[in-house]
């Protein structure tokens, strides 16, 4: 079984303030996936990381596929409270067929 | 707005009622998904569909019953369920195929047992 997991589980800071959140794993992946969930509403897919070493930034967000492909960190800089929520890691399982979620971090920022 | 549509947003059952979760997608996507989410949890897989057809079941009791009438849409049927079953169900669709696609989600249906 492919697990994922992520830390810290909560994290609560300041608006204008840095943060990295981490996705482990002991297995390979193909590929990982980050999302972000707000309150009341579904997952909302930010990026998909697929060759290992690979970064890609989005706006604010800072993400990284780990060389062996096995762990994937998402970086922000300056949090602003638009960035709360629960942020999740996925990838896909060994057949290819289902996404294998992390525990997930629940990020606030507060103004 | 997002481009996966479930109804109703909220339901309030009783154990004894039947109901049905409803969800579409006109994304021209293949693969649909049913995952349960508790509070503060991550989502967890119940049921995907490629092609219209089940092919993954986790496992799911039968209280739970899934169908997908056509390539848009997928029905989760609910029937005397018990109150450790409330929580947020999402449904998701993705492009399908021999990989797994990044999945678009619905907003989900708060479901409250009494």
């Amino acid at each position: 079984t492919q697990l994922l997991e992520q830390s810290p589980q909560f994290l609560s800071i300041q608006e204008g303030e840095n943060l990295t959140v981490y996705c482990n794993s002991s297995s390979v992946f193909s590929s990982l996936q980050w999302y972000r969930q707000e309150p009341g509403e579904g997952p909302v897919l930010l990026v998909t990381v697929v060759t290992g070493g690979e970064v890609k930034k989005l706006k604010r967000l800072t993400f990284q596929f780990g060389d062996a492909r096995k762990d994937s960190s998402l970086h922000i800089t300056a949090a602003q409270p638009g960035d709360t929520g629960l942020y999740l890691c996925a990838g896909p399982n060994n057949a290819g067929n289902m996404l294998t979620f992390g525990g997930g971090t629940r990020l606030m920022v507060k103004p | 707005d997002t481009e996966v549509t479930q109804t109703p947003k909220h339901l309030v059952m009783g154990m004894t009622n039947k109901k049905s979760l409803k969800c579409e997608q006109h994304m021209g996507h293949r693969a649909m998904y049913w995952y349960k989410q508790k509070a503060k949890k991550p989502p967890e897989l119940m049921f995907v569909y490629s092609y219209e057809k089940l092919s993954i079941n986790e496992s799911v009791p039968s209280r739970f019953s899934p169908e997908c009438p056509n390539s848009s849409l997928l029905n989760l049927h609910l029937h005397a369920l018990q109150p450790e079953d409330s929580a947020l169900y999402l449904c998701a669709s993705s492009r399908g195929g021999a990989r797994v696609e990044p999945q678009h989600f619905g907003d989900g249906t708060r479901l409250s047992i009494l």
